[in-house]
């Protein structure tokens, strides 16, 4: 069972580029989101879905596009890259358990992208 | 505003030397309170959830507890393998599958 897998791990872009992380799951959970890790800082919600078609933002959603067009896959779109968004990227995918979630999220391994 | 504080920022324990990890929390109604793992360069691991004050959970060396203020991670007799970051966190106001996370204690244990 793969789970939760992104891609690419790494990822080296010039500041400008564009550049699409790829997420996909095999569970057939409902809910996925993108999170970013800093150093320092707490993972931060970039956008999420709660099922095919509908996408939202969360706490940082500047300069990042989202679309979910099938259950399975989430990808993560950086418009123009800029070095603020040098980052560690997650994808997570959970089931839906309304206001009380029973169970955490399940989190890809992560795409280390350096914008230079 | 939601709050999630960790402490310590590290700990760096001696092999069998037990301790504990404390998370912090202000949320206007707690829907649940998660603990992970995280590994370097992996994606954070779920331990446990938590929800009302008095619950506990337990998993092999580790056992989480919950007040109405904060959480404890207890690790008893800890092994080199028990070297992690543990985050915890709490549903984000976005939705209760979207999460808050604090910014971790990063563990040691010393054989």
């Amino acid at each position: 069972n793969a789970g939760v897998t992104q891609t690419p791990k790494f990822q080296v872009l010039k500041t400008g580029q564009s550049m699409t992380l790829q997420c996909a799951q095999d569970m057939n959970h409902e809910y996925m989101s993108w999170y970013r890790q800093d150093p320092g800082m707490g993972l931060r919600l970039i956008h999420y879905s709660v099922g095919a078609g509908i996408t939202d933002q969360g706490e940082v959603p500047n300069g990042y596009n989202v679309s979910r067009s099938t259950t399975e896959d989430f990808p993560l779109r950086l418009l123009s890259a800029a070095p603020s968004q040098t980052s560690v990227y997650f994808c997570a995918s959970s089931p839906y358990s309304g206001n009380f979630p029973t169970v955490g999220a399940f989190f890809g391994q992560g795409t280390r992208l350096t914008v230079v | 505003e939601d709050q999630v504080t960790q402490s310590p920022e590290a700990l760096r324990l001696q092999e069998g030397e037990s301790s504990s990890l404390n998370c912090s929390y202000t949320v206007s109604g707690l829907r649940g309170l998660f603990w992970y793992r995280q590994d370097p360069g992996k994606g954070p691991e779920f331990l446990f959830t938590l929800y009302s004050a008095g619950e506990e959970k337990e998993k092999e060396r580790l056992k989480a507890t919950l007040t109405k203020k904060e959480s404890f991670l207890h690790i008893t007799a800890p092994k080199p393998e028990d070297s992690a970051t543990y985050l915890c966190a709490v549903p984000h106001q976005t939705g209760a599958n979207n999460l808050f996370f604090g910014t971790g204690t990063r563990l040691t244990v010393i054989p």
